[in-house]
């Protein structure tokens, strides 16, 4: 079965700075996408960013990028010049046909 | 274009009592999610549909669970008799073939 690991619970970066959330998942798929959701306080869950496993290239959508290492399977996401407004809940997320969510990561983007 | 329609948003209720949760998806979506949140186990997925048949239901906690989908635009997660361990964010999400979730603005249940 697919699982999804987050193993950073709780991160905490000064304004500006540039942060990463690890991903790391396991299946025996080849074709399949992944994602990262943020959910602010108002618990609407965002898409953030999404990357299809045949691409090599790094998905990139404004300051938000990832590092998909698909041999490793890790798919981390950088933010660059983080702002107070990226304070949420992470999630990574998997796709093959059904859609799973790593347990994610509460960022504090500090003043 | 409207997005994922929920309700009710808060719903609280008392042990015993049968609860109905509603989710109306993106038109033209033929994929249909229900995930519930807590904070201890996050999102975890329930069931879903594809085509408005259930195609994975082995994330549904007991069998007090049901969810049907009569149709492409209506979906219903049934707690009955509902329990104060149910207590949980519950969000429903669609997609197109392969593309992303679009998510409801959940639905918050209380039980007491």
């Amino acid at each position: 079965a697919q699982t999804v690991t987050q193993s950073q619970p709780e991160m905490s970066v000064q304004e500006a700075e540039t942060v990463t959330l690890s991903c790391t998942y396991d299946t025996s798929e080849s074709n399949y996408y992944l994602f990262w959701y943020k959910q602010p306080p108002s618990r609407q869950m965002i898409l953030v960013i999404r990357q299809e496993a045949y691409k090599q290239q790094n998905a990139t959508e404004n300051r938000f990028s990832v590092n998909f290492q698909k041999a490793a399977k890790s798919f981390s996401l950088k933010i660059s010049d983080s702002q107070l407004g990226d304070t949420a809940m992470y999630f990574c997320a998997f796709r093959d046909d059904k859609i799973i969510f790593g347990k994610g990561t509460r960022l504090h983007i500090l003043p | 274009d409207a997005g994922v329609i929920q309700s009710p948003r808060h719903e609280v209720t008392e042990m015993g009592q049968e609860v109905t949760l509603r989710c109306k998806p993106i038109s033209g979506h033929d994929y249909l999610f229900w995930y519930r949140q807590t904070m201890m186990r996050g999102l975890e997925l329930l069931i879903y549909f594809n085509n408005n048949v259930p195609i994975d239901d082995s994330g549904m906690p007991e069998d007090r669970f049901s969810a049907k989908m009569p149709n492409a635009s209506f979906s219903t997660l049934k707690i009955q008799p509902s329990e104060p361990r149910d207590s949980a964010v519950y969000f429903c999400a669609s997609t197109k073939d392969a593309g992303e979730l679009f998510f409801g603005e959940g639905s918050r249940l209380t039980v007491l």
